[in-house]
């Protein structure tokens, strides 16, 4: 079985520009998680989704949106980038069977992004 | 609210030592307590997972920790450390069973091995 993939998994952005990224989960997974990941502040949740709609979501600024596709196939956008958003973004799947509390996250090799 | 303490960023163990790498956790409700390892460029992977079941987890490559609930503690072992353990390894914790849990990680402890 294929694991998650990410797509692309390197992306040079200047500021003010607006980037998608996008995340295949492992086939029958129904739940989609995004996190971002910095040295500084470490790995800290972005949102999750789960039969299209947005299940959870963390602290992060409205620049930061999300959606999933009926084939729980996931993207994330980030607009008006701004230097502090370099980071890697990593995308998790998972069955969400009783609660994404408890399910074992199956996480992709991420997409580096660097804001200039 | 939750939140999980991993103690020491970066950890140095011999090859062959015992690997000990300390988690602590704080929550409102019994805990889901997780530990994953990234290596360079990849992702993270789940080592094991603790969902009140026993106490004593064990995971992948030779790794189990165990749970203690007087200490809130979830520290994370290995009897020998073996070159390919060279990675960040993060523990989480999460409220379990709920449509808003989420998972929250700490902030990782890097381990090297020395030869």
């Amino acid at each position: 079985k294929a694991g998650v993939t990410q797509t692309p998994r390197y992306l040079i952005k200047t500021r003010g520009q607006q980037v998608t990224l996008s995340c295949s989960p492992i086939s029958g997974h129904r739940s989609v998680s995004w996190y971002q990941q910095t040295p500084g502040q470490g790995l800290q949740f972005l949102f999750e989704y789960f039969s299209e709609t947005q299940r959870n979501k963390g602290n992060f600024p409205g620049r930061f949106s999300g959606r999933q596709f009926s084939n729980s196939r996931s993207e994330m956008n980030v607009s008006t980038l701004e230097l502090g958003d370099s980071a890697l973004y990593l995308c998790a799947s998972s069955l969400y069977t009783s609660g994404s509390g408890t399910d074992t996250q199956y996480f992709g090799p991420g997409t580096r992004l660097t804001v200039l | 609210a939750q939140s999980v303490t991993q103690l020491g960023s970066h950890v140095s163990v011999s090859e062959g030592a015992l690997v000990l790498l300390r988690c602590n956790y704080s929550s409102s409700v019994p805990p889901y307590l997780f530990w994953y390892v990234q290596y360079p460029n990849q992702g993270l992977q789940l080592l094991l997972k603790y969902t009140s079941a026993a106490t004593l987890v064990k995971g992948i490559n030779g790794f189990e920790a165990e749970f203690k609930k007087s200490e809130t503690s979830f520290h994370l072992t290995k009897p020998s450390a073996h070159m390919s353990d060279a990675a960040e390894y993060f523990c989480a914790v999460s409220s379990g069973y709920s449509s808003a849990s989420k998972i929250i990680f700490g902030s990782g402890t890097r381990l090297s091995i020395r030869p």
